[in-house]
């Protein structure tokens, strides 16, 4: 089945620094890899996903870049502010049209120090 | 729209005891899941439903049960708790037709087995 390594485990950057969140898969038929944000106290929430014929995708502060060939992607927050602090996930898996079993990774736990 | 509803927030069970943990989506999603969340152990998938009417295996399965009642509700059963499902459990759905695949997370449950 699909493996996901993520790194690091903890992150602590300066406020308006960026800050990058790195995965790898082992499925290379995994197409589909999405980046949840938890909260304390509360679910995951998806925060951006990425497609595997796409290399890059943006959404105003968060980017997500996905590299097939080494199998890993990574989620860079630019400018960093107090409220991205939480813990990030990714994941990956193989859509089919049914059920989707999303494989996560283990958590980053990113605080941004003022 | 309530998204996804889980009840009780909080349990504490005996070893041996047993509990039904309740999900609920209003969305109309085809997919729901369960996952437990451990320390350094990112979310691991118990069971899914795909659809309406079926039920499968994930990860780690052993020791739960569970029920899709309807398209609406997924229930978890623990038959027999053990101190080795202390966990927080969150249950997701998911809408499977069309492209879109974002994963709607409840806000968990926090079971401590004694």
């Amino acid at each position: 089945g699909e493996n996901v390594e993520q790194h690091p485990s903890t992150l602590s950057v300066q406020e308006g620094d960026s800050a990058v969140i790195k995965c790898t898969y082992s499925d290379s038929a995994s197409n589909y890899f999405p980046w949840y944000k938890q909260e304390l106290g509360k679910g995951p929430q998806l925060i951006i996903d990425i497609r595997s014929n796409v290399g890059e995708k943006k959404d105003q502060r968060i980017a997500v870049t996905l590299n097939k060939t080494a199998k890993h992607f990574s989620l860079h927050i630019t400018e960093t502010q107090p409220e991205d602090s939480a813990v990030y996930f990714c994941a990956a898996v193989r859509l089919t049209g049914g059920g989707n079993k999303l494989t996560f990774g283990t958590g980053t736990q990113l605080k941004v120090e003022l | 729209n309530a998204g996804v509803t889980q009840t009780p927030k909080f349990q504490v069970l005996k070893t041996g005891q047993s509990m039904t943990l309740q999900c609920a989506q209003d969305m109309n999603h085809n997919s729901m899941y369960w996952y437990r969340q451990d320390p350094g152990m990112g979310l691991r998938l118990i069971y899914y439903s795909a659809s309406e009417g079926t039920t499968d295996k994930g990860e780690v399965p052993n020791g739960y049960n569970v029920s899709r009642l309807n398209k609406r509700e997924f229930s978890l059963r623990l038959e027999s708790a053990a101190p080795s499902q202390t966990s927080v459990y969150f249950c997701a759905s998911r809408q499977t037709s069309g492209s879109y695949n974002e994963q709607f997370f409840g806000p968990g449950t926090r079971l401590t087995v004694l």
